[in-house]
């Protein structure tokens, strides 16, 4: 089962806005990472941050990791049509599993 | 080769058909994984190897489903007497360390 939970589900913005989407985990992580995936493509690594890590800049990227809400959130600034995508948040568990485990998603839609 | 390759990239199998679905790593990559993913969801892991040993296999949702990596690289999964709720994106994954991780577009698996 999903450990991750994303909101919104989906975000409908206008091109030159930023876009915020959030992330909650429920389990102890190594590490949290966000994904890209284009309809029906194969998912891109965008960003990763450390468990000891708060905030992490990457671009337009921008994450934040606070593990004691067990959240993250990752801020697209100056958003771009190309931008339109599915966003998931991963985690790496802090035992011994090598798996990432992914949120929901939320459906990026950015208007021209 | 420059990435994951999966293949086929589409395939529609009848009910009670068995398929297998290849994957091709990054050159080098010890770690290899298998993830499913629903319409409108995020992927959910079914299995993992380093190299040619099958470390953790506890997603796979029933014994219909099988993976082998013999030589260390390519990857099979194999679903035997498929089922409609098999039909998903299955999705291959290989990393070179325990974070990152590249994906493959994915094989699109309809049952009909």
């Amino acid at each position: 089962s999903q450990q991750g939970e994303e909101d919104p589900q989906a975000l409908s913005i206008q091109e030159g806005e930023n876009a915020t989407m959030n992330c909650s985990y429920k389990t102890s992580i190594n590490n949290l990472q966000w994904y890209r995936q284009n309809s029906g493509r194969g998912l891109v690594h965008l960003i990763l941050i450390r468990s000891n890590e708060r905030e992490k800049h990457s671009g337009r990227l921008r994450v934040t990791l606070d593990t004691s809400k067990k959240s993250s959130s990752l801020l697209i600034t100056a958003s771009r049509a190309a931008d339109t995508a599915s966003y998931f948040c991963a985690t790496l568990s802090s035992g011994s599993a090598r798996q990432l485990t992914f949120g929901s998603g939320t459906q990026l839609t950015v208007l021209p | 080769g420059a990435g994951v390759s999966q293949s086929p990239r589409y395939k529609v199998a009848k009910r009670g058909q068995d398929v297998a679905l290849r994957c091709d790593p990054i050159s080098g990559h010890v770690s290899l994984f298998w993830y499913q993913q629903a319409l409108g969801q995020g992927p959910e892991f079914l299995t993992y190897f380093q190299n040619e040993a099958q470390l953790d296999k506890s997603g796979l949702p029933s014994d219909r489903f099988f993976a082998e990596r013999p030589e260390g690289s390519v990857s099979t999964l194999k679903i035997q007497r498929t089922q409609q709720e098999d039909s998903a994106v299955y999705l291959c994954a290989s990393s070179l360390v325990r974070n990152e991780q590249f994906f493959g577009p994915g094989t699109r698996l309809t049952v009909l």
